[in-house]
């Protein structure tokens, strides 16, 4: 157990509607980092926060959006879904975004557009 | 130049033989390697890591070899066992900047065979 959670662990949806997942990171750390895992494209990074700013970004689609919390967690905001946004989301957390800072992956959410 | 290549895709060795996995980046920029064990159903988990002003690095039966010139690592698995069997991820990461924004190979899938 990384003791970072995530919920839901699955969701469905179909087509066209919004869904928002939730990560909460380990205790005493202020970095969140959201991932996206599919089949084809394998573990890409999508946004970074860093005690509720916005630190880089990756491959974020437009109709997807982030934040941080002031209590830390951070809610991935997926919206007008397609078929091809069904993949599993990782939140990872680490104390800091500094050199070597190890980064703790949750358990995952996967998600299935219909 | 953010692209790392992870090879081989798939491994199957015997139980007590190694495992050796090689990734190659092209960001010279980047200073931080880790890698990262998936089990079926979970989150990536950091093995085993290793900056840039290291070459080679050791964790009991895990090891990570870093040539910089080159910019290729390595992980190297000794002594296999069943429970070794999983997805394996290289990641390279750019620090600089003040983000922490790791960028995985295709994964590795390794199965020990008992």
């Amino acid at each position: 157990d990384s003791g970072v959670t995530q919920t839901p662990k699955h969701l469905i949806t179909a087509t066209g509607q919004r869904v928002t997942l939730r990560c909460s990171p380990r205790s005493g750390d202020l970095s969140v980092y959201w991932y996206q895992q599919s089949l084809d494209q394998g573990l890409q990074f999508l946004i970074q926060y860093y005690n509720g700013e916005e630190r880089a970004k990756g491959n974020i689609l437009e109709r997807f959006s982030a934040q941080q919390f002031p209590d830390l967690h951070s809610e991935l905001n997926l919206s007008s879904l397609e078929l091809g946004d069904s993949a599993l989301y990782f939140c990872a957390s680490s104390v800091e975004p500094s050199v070597g800072e190890t980064q703790y992956f949750g358990p995952g959410t996967r998600l299935l557009v219909l | 130049g953010e692209n790392v290549e992870q090879h081989p895709s798939t491994l199957s060795v015997q139980e007590g033989d190694s495992a050796v996995i090689k990734c190659t980046y092209s960001d010279s920029a980047s200073n931080y390697f880790p890698w990262y064990k998936q089990e079926l159903g979970k989150g990536p988990q950091l093995i085993i890591d290793i900056r840039s002003n290291v070459g080679e690095k050791k964790d009991q039966r895990i090891a990570v070899t870093l040539n910089k010139t080159a910019k290729h690592f390595s992980l190297h698995i000794t002594e296999t066992q069943p429970e070794d069997s999983a997805v394996y991820f290289c990641a390279h990461g750019d620090f600089s900047g003040g983000y922490n924004k790791l960028i995985f190979g295709a994964g590795t899938r390794l199965a020990v065979h008992p």
